[in-house]
């Protein structure tokens, strides 16, 4: 079956280090990969999109590689404030329209 | 722009009610509109795909009469819990695939949180 992962700890960092999150998947083949941002009793707010033929995208401090041999994507915060305190999805198309099928997301904390 | 919207926020109801959540595209016309639930620390798991004029598509284990929704038009979607059990209890997210934005985003709501009792 279908699976995406993310590390179920939560991470923490200090304020202005670089954050880094992993997604890894199996039995897929995805013609994108998403991330988003979760805050507690919020909906997913849209962060990066990284398509297939893709290796990496950077969009402000946010940094996304995308390694389809490794079936994996890195998710990267640089100079981190506590306000980058959330949790983060990881998502893939379901192949079926533009229905998207999320991993549990990581807690990142940031503490000054 | 690209906004969505849902009503209530919250809500809470007694086991064996029904209730309505919306979900509202405030900016633009979303042809197909998506309910997720998501349980405390636990994914987003879609439940179904609901487009505008036809038919809702229910993903495997998710039952169409207990679930019922409605896509009367471009901007709305309707999502009803009927026969509402605690189990049923959960953030019930919807999102929007519109003609305005990147075919390949999705644009969220700010959830629903349902309590029943």
């Amino acid at each position: 079956s279908q699976k995406i992962e993310q590390n179920s700890e939560a991470l923490n960092i200090q304020e202005g280090k670089t954050a880094t999150l992993t997604c890894n998947y199996t039995n897929y083949s995805p013609a994108y990969l998403q991330w988003y941002r979760q805050d507690p009793g919020r909906g997913p707010v849209f962060l990066l999109l990284i398509r297939e033929n893709e290796k990496e995208k950077r969009k402000e401090r946010l940094k996304v590689t995308f390694d389809t041999t490794l079936k994996q994507s890195l998710f990267h915060i640089t100079a981190s404030q506590p306000a980058d305190s959330a949790t983060y999805l990881c998502a893939l198309d379901l192949n079926s329209g533009y229905a998207l099928n999320f991993g549990k997301g990581t807690s990142l904390l940031v503490t000054p | 722009g690209a906004v969505v919207s849902q009503h209530p926020s919250w809500v809470i109801c007694k086991s064996g009610t029904s209730v309505k959540i919306e979900c509202r595209s405030l900016d633009f016309q979303a042809t197909t509109m998506f309910w997720y639930r998501q349980f405390p620390k636990q994914s987003l798991m879609l439940m179904a795909t609901s487009n505008e004029g036809s038919k809702a598509t229910y993903e495997q284990g998710v039952e169409k009469d207990k679930f019922l929704i409605n896509h009367a038009s471009l901007t709305l979607s309707t999502l009803t819990v009927t026969s509402a059990h605690p189990e049923d209890s959960s953030f019930y997210i919807c999102s929007a695939e519109g003609l305005a934005g990147d075919r390949d985003e999705q644009y969220f709501g700010p959830g629903t949180r349902l309590t029943v009792t």
